[in-house]
């Protein structure tokens, strides 16, 4: 069975530029997370999707943030513009359902702003 | 909000000894779950072992086990027989269940296995 699937592994970019992450959870995963993990802490919560609709985005700055997930599958994640405290992990995971379901994680974007 | 704590920012263990790694987390909800994830530097986070707050009987996964105390709010992981494969940092997690069921995670412990 493959994995969930995150691309780029890494980017560099300046501040004030965007920047997308894209997000290819397991086959029949309905529920899709964005995590932001800074150097040093756990994974925070970005978002949360239940097929193609959002079940909880409080925690994303929308301000700068964008999430969709396009026809319940794919998922993509912008930043625009960039700023220097965007720099980190982004983990992207499935799951089959919620509650006691296991997440399944990517390996993650690593973004450094400079 | 829920918060997860866990005041271990590193533990060291020789091979083939156990090790056990804290977490305490704050919550007012009656039923939720609770994880323990490990992420070596390859980044992959990998879950290790849950439990079910309703039940009491503690989890076990070979040689990982947990030490569930619903009442004190801890939620500690015991490795058995630490092989040199086991380090790497270790996430406690939380989440309520329900619809909105986004983790919230530790800080977590990095655990250094000694040869």
């Amino acid at each position: 069975e493959a994995g969930v699937a995150q691309s780029p592994r890494y980017k560099i970019i300046e501040k004030r530029q965007s920047v997308a992450f894209w997000c290819n959870p397991i086959s029949g995963h309905a529920t899709l997370y964005w995590y932001q993990q800074i150097l040093g802490q756990g994974p925070k919560l970005l978002i949360q999707f239940q097929n193609n609709g959002v079940v909880d985005d409080s925690q994303l700055p929308k301000d700068r943030f964008s999430a969709e997930r396009l026809k319940g599958v794919d998922s993509t994640l912008k930043i625009q513009p960039a700023k220097l405290e965007d720099s980190a992990v982004y983990l992207c995971a499935s799951s089959l359902g919620t509650g006691f379901h296991e997440q399944y994680f990517g390996p993650g974007t690593r973004l450094t702003v400079t | 909000a829920q918060t997860v704590t866990q005041s271990q920012p590193e533990m060291s263990v020789q091979e083939a000894e156990t090790v056990t790694l804290s977490c305490t987390y704050d919550t007012s909800e009656s039923d939720y779950y609770l994880f323990w994830y490990k992420q070596p530097p390859s980044r992959q986070m990998i879950l290790v072992i849950r439990q079910e707050a309703y039940k009491q009987q503690n989890a076990t996964e070979n040689r990982f086990s947990v030490n569930f105390q619903k009442a004190a709010k801890s939620f500690s992981l015991k490795i058995s027989d630490s092989q040199l494969g086991d380090a790497a940092m270790y996430f406690c997690a939380y989440n309520s269940g329900g619809g909105a069921d986004g983790l919230t995670f530790g800080k977590g412990t990095h655990l250094i296995i000694q040869p």
